[in-house]
């Protein structure tokens, strides 16, 4: 049972290069974010997809783009790289009951711009 | 204002210790409040959640929740170096609404 795969897994990137993310998920669950980390400002989301079709801007949208491809799949796209954008990425698909609801993350994606 | 502040610690306590884990948070409509545990290089984990005010036990782990004065808290009882990690808390309205972090807390517990 994979859970919540994020490849690659560590990335560097020079200023202005372009690059995805790619996050799948096997746990059939209807909604999926991307979250980035940073030192002394936790957790930020980025963009998050509710159900297949739609995607929605999170806290930090700016210089990202996604793609909900599939119920499975939601990639993450940096289509001019910079180094604010040096980062953790991770992935992460929900589960809801009674009102709750975990999150199941990936291993994340290490970035690195230069 | 952040709308969850946490204390990033590090925290770091003998083996057998007992610790607490705080965050504030300033959004009424919050009513479910979780923490997360994350190891170092990997994803965060659902390690408690609440609903609303109250206490809540879970083998060596409690949370609690004080709504009226926007405060939680996570007690881990008998310590071990395998609770070293970062802690998070974590809070929605409910459901798929977006899930708000604190900036975590880490913890080393020394043999």
């Amino acid at each position: 049972n994979a859970g919540v795969t994020q490849t690659p897994k560590f990335q560097v990137l020079k200023t202005g290069q372009s690059m995805t993310l790619q996050c799948a998920q096997d746990m059939n669950h209807n909604s999926m974010y991307w979250y980035r980390q940073d030192p002394g400002m936790g957790l930020r989301l980025i963009y998050y997809s509710a159900s297949e079709g739609t995607t929605d801007k999170g806290e930090v949208p700016n210089g990202y783009n996604v793609s909900r491809l599939n119920k499975r799949e939601f990639s993450l796209r940096l289509e001019s790289a910079a180094p604010s954008q040096t980062s953790v990425y991770f992935c992460a698909s929900i589960w809801t009951s009674g009102g709750v609801g975990e999150l199941f993350f990936g291993e994340g994606s290490r970035l690195t711009v230069l | 204002q952040k709308e969850v502040e946490q204390d990033p610690g590090p925290l770091s306590v003998p083996e057998g210790a007992i610790v607490s884990l705080n965050c504030t948070y300033s959004n009424s409509a919050f009513q479910y409040f979780m923490w997360y545990r994350q190891y170092s290089r990997k994803g965060p984990e659902l390690l408690m959640y609440t609903y609303s005010s109250g206490n809540k036990e879970d083998g060596r782990f409690t949370a609690q929740v004080d709504k009226s004065s926007k405060y939680i808290s996570l007690f881990i009882r008998d310590s071990q170096p395998s609770d070293s990690a970062t802690y998070l808390c974590a809070m929605n309205s409910g459901g798929y609404q977006k899930v708000t972090f604190g900036t975590g807390t880490k913890l080393q517990v020394i043999p």
